[in-house]
């Protein structure tokens, strides 16, 4: 079975680009969490959905951070400009809504010049 | 506002040995709470949970236990083998909080050979 699938694994972009992260979930899940992993703050969760509309977006830093999930099986998470301090590895997960794991992509390694 | 907190940030453990790892949280509500393993370069993945009508539960060589009155729980593992070396999220959520999982910041396991 195919996991969650984040692409790409690594991105390597200029200060004031604008970055596109992209996340297919696992088939038949209907919740799709964004996370961003810092030493100081582990596994911060920036957003997530439910049957593709926004739940909860609170843990989106700032107005350049925002997140579409169009169908129930592709999300992406967009960061334009991108600073420095958005250099990090972003993970998405998929569970089901009642419950249950959630289970996590690769991470994407951002790396902002 | 951290409400899941692992406060040792590594550990290192002679191989055969026990590895306890700790979580404290702040949130009265979560009733259920879950660790997870990382290795480098790839995504958690679910290790154990436990939910707060239990104070134990075990899987093979890991056993979380649940102490509610102090909002602490506690992973161990034994014996200790080398590939256990990883980062341990602890993570936890609330049952009428909908799927949303508050995960620690890591502690960072080497079992040494």
């Amino acid at each position: 079975d195919a996991g969650v699938i984040q692409s790409p694994r690594h991105e390597v972009t200029e200060m004031g680009q604008e970055v596109t992260l992209r996340c297919k979930p696992i088939s038949g899940h209907n919740s799709l969490f964004w996370y961003r992993q810092t030493m100081m703050r582990g596994l911060e969760l920036l957003i997530y959905f439910n049957n593709n509309v926004p739940i909860d977006d609170s843990g989106m830093p700032e107005d350049r951070f925002s997140a579409k999930m169009p169908n129930a099986s592709f999300s992406t998470l967009k960061i334009q400009p991108s600073e420095p301090r958005d250099s990090a590895v972003y993970f998405c997960a998929s569970s089901f809504t009642d419950g249950g794991t959630q289970h996590f992509g690769d991470g994407t390694r951002l790396s902002i010049l | 506002d951290q409400q899941v907190k692992q406060n040792s940030p590594s550990l290192s453990v002679q191989e055969g040995r026990i590895s306890i790892l700790n979580c404290d949280y702040t949130n009265s509500m979560f009733d259920y709470f879950l660790w997870y393993k990382k290795y480098p370069a790839e995504g958690p993945t679910f290790l154990i949970s436990i939910s707060s009508i239990k104070d134990k539960n075990e899987d093979g060589r890991f056993t979380v236990f649940l102490n509610k009155s102090a909002k602490h729980l506690s992973l161990h593992i034994v014996p200790s083998q080398p590939g256990d070396s990883a980062v341990y999220f602890c993570a936890a959520s609330e049952y009428n909080g909908g799927n949303q999982f508050y995960f620690g910041t890591g502690t960072s396991l080497t079992v040494i050979p």
